[in-house]
């Protein structure tokens, strides 16, 4: 049972290039996340998907887009990558946009220089 | 604007106990989370309160008060592996879940 993979697990990044993190869960979960976690601050959410084809803003959405176009897979998307966005990236899953009890990938590091 | 705070760090010797403490101050409330979270790993669920009083899982107790915004999660019988951070998080009126930085424990022989 694999639960929640995300790829890549970590990656340096110039500034100014375009980059996707994949995420995807076999839980059949409905609702998806999108986090980063930098030292000190809590987990900021910076996208949401409560059901296939529904997205929203979360906290910090700025510089990021998602899409979801299946259960399964909810990618995030830096558009052209800035050093303020270097941090770790989770993704995470819940069985409904209600509860707070979640699910997270192993996350990805991202550097961007 | 929401708000949860709890301690950076705290140190503790294997075998005791040790309290971690966490306040909030949220837009609603619809329960609050435990999640631990080992170095370099993903954070995994431990506990959920929605109503006062005690919780109890095994060497893991949470407990919450709803009229003081309080909440703590007992650890019993400490063990190297319980070094970890330990995040609080709240679900607010809009189902949004709001996260506390996090206390780091360190369990010391």
């Amino acid at each position: 049972i694999a639960g929640i993979t995300q790829a890549p697990t970590s990656q340096i990044l110039a500034a100014g290039r375009r980059m996707t993190l994949r995420c995807t869960q076999d839980m059949r979960h409905n609702a998806m996340y999108w986090y980063r976690q930098d030292l000190g601050l809590g987990l900021r959410l910076i996208h949401y998907s409560n059901t296939a084809g529904t997205t929203g803003k979360g906290e910090v959405p700025d510089g990021y887009s998602v899409s979801r176009a299946n259960t399964d897979d909810f990618p995030l998307t830096l558009a052209s990558a800035v050093p303020s966005q270097t941090s770790v990236y989770f993704c995470a899953s819940s069985d409904s946009e209600n509860t707070g009890e979640l699910f997270f990938g192993e996350g990805s590091r991202l550097t961007v220089l | 604007g929401q708000n949860i705070d709890q301690p950076t760090e705290m140190t503790a010797t294997e075998g005791a106990i040790v309290q971690i403490n966490c306040t909030y101050q949220t837009s609603g409330f619809n329960g609050l989370f435990w999640y631990q979270q080992h170095a370099g790993e993903a954070p995994t669920f431990l506990s959920y309160n929605v109503l006062d009083g005690l919780e109890e899982k095994g060497r893991f107790s949470s407990f919450l008060s709803r009229s003081k915004g309080y909440s703590y999660l007992l650890l019993k019988e400490l063990q190297m592996k319980d070094s970890a951070s330990y995040l609080c998080a709240v679900l607010d009126s809009n189902y949004q879940l709001i996260w506390g930085a996090g206390t780091k424990l360190i369990i010391k022989p």
